[in-house]
């Protein structure tokens, strides 16, 4: 079963406010990192965070990783249209070759 | 660079006939992998090959098969397509020299209709 649990499936916003994602998984990390997909297309990195970080920034993305709580956070702040896409969480586990458990993805919009 | 391709972009297969998915990567990485991507989910990982030469399942490996050609080619294949194998699927691939806690590069996808 996969590892990422995201929350929400799905979230519309308007252009300019905050978006939050969560993120949950169910055993020791090595890194978890976030990625975007453009309908259609591939996914795309985003940003990466190990698991000794609590938080990272990358121009107005912020990441938070509680690994006592086995969650991580996406904060996209004053988002814009070009943000609607889909957004999946990515696990790798602490022990094993490096693959990645992806979640199920939020679905954001951004309406203008 | 042009990153990761892959071969074809879309395919419409009848049940029981086979393919091959091609996969090619310029960035001399030695980690490739084959996910497939289900309306409404996440990637599930079909097989992976952390170096060439090597090649292990995945999650869902049932009724695929692949081949790690060289250090730049990773390909997947179906040798009896059912419809449950309906799907798109990405190739990727990592620089995993060294331990590097590095991004996975995906490809744009190949986009697999089975009748």
């Amino acid at each position: 079963s996969q590892q990422g649990e995201e929350d929400p499936q799905a979230l519309s916003i308007q252009e300019g406010e905050n978006a939050t994602m969560n993120c949950s998984y169910k055993t020791s990390i090595n890194n978890l990192q976030w990625y975007r997909q453009n309908s259609g297309r591939g996914l795309v990195h985003l940003i990466l965070i190990r698991s000794n970080e609590r938080e990272k920034h990358s121009g107005r993305l912020r990441v938070t990783l509680d690994t006592s709580k086995k969650s991580s956070s996406l904060l996209i702040t004053a988002s814009r249209a070009a943000d609607t896409a889909s957004y999946f969480c990515a696990a790798r586990p602490f022990q094993g070759a490096q693959k990645l458990v992806f979640g199920q993805g939020t679905r954001l919009t951004i309406n203008p | 660079n042009a990153g990761v391709t892959q071969t074809p972009k879309f395919q419409v297969l009848k049940t029981g006939q086979s393919m091959t998915l091609q996969c090619a990567q310029d960035m001399n990485h030695n980690s490739m992998y084959w996910y497939r991507q289900d309306p409404g989910m996440g990637l599930r990982l079909i097989y992976y090959s952390a170096s060439e030469g090597t090649t292990d399942k995945g999650e869902v490996p049932n009724g695929y098969n692949v081949s790690r050609l060289n250090k730049r080619e990773f390909s997947l294949r179906l040798e009896s397509a059912a419809p449950s194998q309906t799907s798109v699927y990405f190739c990727a691939s990592i620089d995993a020299s060294g331990g590097a806690h590095n991004e996975q590069f995906f490809g744009p996808g190949t986009r697999l209709t089975v009748l």
